[in-house]
């Protein structure tokens, strides 16, 4: 069936680079997508990536995709304290529906 | 509105209580999804709507959960008969077309619910 894995924890300075790793099981799905959930708030979508692709950059953030691999990474160059959120990956399981992990908490030290 | 707007945002309720969970999307939104997020895990989809039509119901864990969208603009979540296995995180998203390919899903901050 389809599944999402996510490492649960990351603890990174600030200013260094944090990378966070997500595999999945649906060789289908169309998407990939990183969503940023800070407390309190609702779920932000960060970026995502077409099947097809490599590699996407967006300003801080850079997506890899290894799709024979089916692992995704979402690395956050420059990682600043407001970085320091819940991170979920999804992929698109059906034509309508997320299927996420159980989401990265990443907590930034001084 | 500007936002996907979910009330209540906190919820308590007694066991064996219905609740009704109500979700404003974002104006012009056709498609309007539920996801249900225990403490500590993703969301996890329950069921989606196209303008009034409910697409999907797959998600709903039981009869007891029901979803509704009658006018193809607000919607409204009912669980019956609560349990304590019910509570989580309900979070309410909308898009502005119905196919997800590269189509953004804006999320509510979602309503709380303990059943107690």
């Amino acid at each position: 069936g389809e599944d999402v894995e996510q490492s649960l924890f990351l603890s990174v300075r600030e200013g260094d680079s944090s990378v966070i790793n997500c595999t999945y099981t649906d060789s289908s799905s169309t998407y990939l997508y990183w969503y940023k959930q800070e407390p309190g708030a609702g779920l932000q979508l960060l970026t995502y990536i077409f099947s097809n692709m490599d590699m996407k950059q967006d300003q801080r953030l850079t997506v890899l995709l290894n799709k024979k691999d089916k692992h995704l990474s979402l690395r956050i160059a420059d990682t600043q304290t407001g970085d320091s959120a819940i991170y979920f990956c999804a992929e698109s399981g059906g034509y309508n529906k997320l299927i996420f992990g159980a989401g990265t908490r990443l907590a930034v030290h001084p | 509105g500007a936002g996907v707007s979910q009330s209540p945002r906190y919820k308590v309720t007694k066991r064996g209580q219905d609740v009704a969970l109500r979700c404003d999307p974002i104006s012009g939104h056709v498609s309007l999804y539920w996801y249900r997020q225990a403490l500590g895990q993703g969301p996890e989809f329950l069921t989606y709507f196209n303008y009034e039509a409910q697409q999907d119901k797959s998600g709903l864990p039981n009869d007891r959960f029901s979803a509704e969208r009658p006018e193809g603009s607000i919607s409204t979540l009912t669980i019956q008969r609560t349990e304590q296995r019910d509570s989580a995180m309900y979070r309410c998203a909308s898009s502005l077309e119905s196919n997800l390919a590269g189509n953004t899903i804006y999320f509510g901050e979602g309503s709380w619910l303990t059943v107690v």
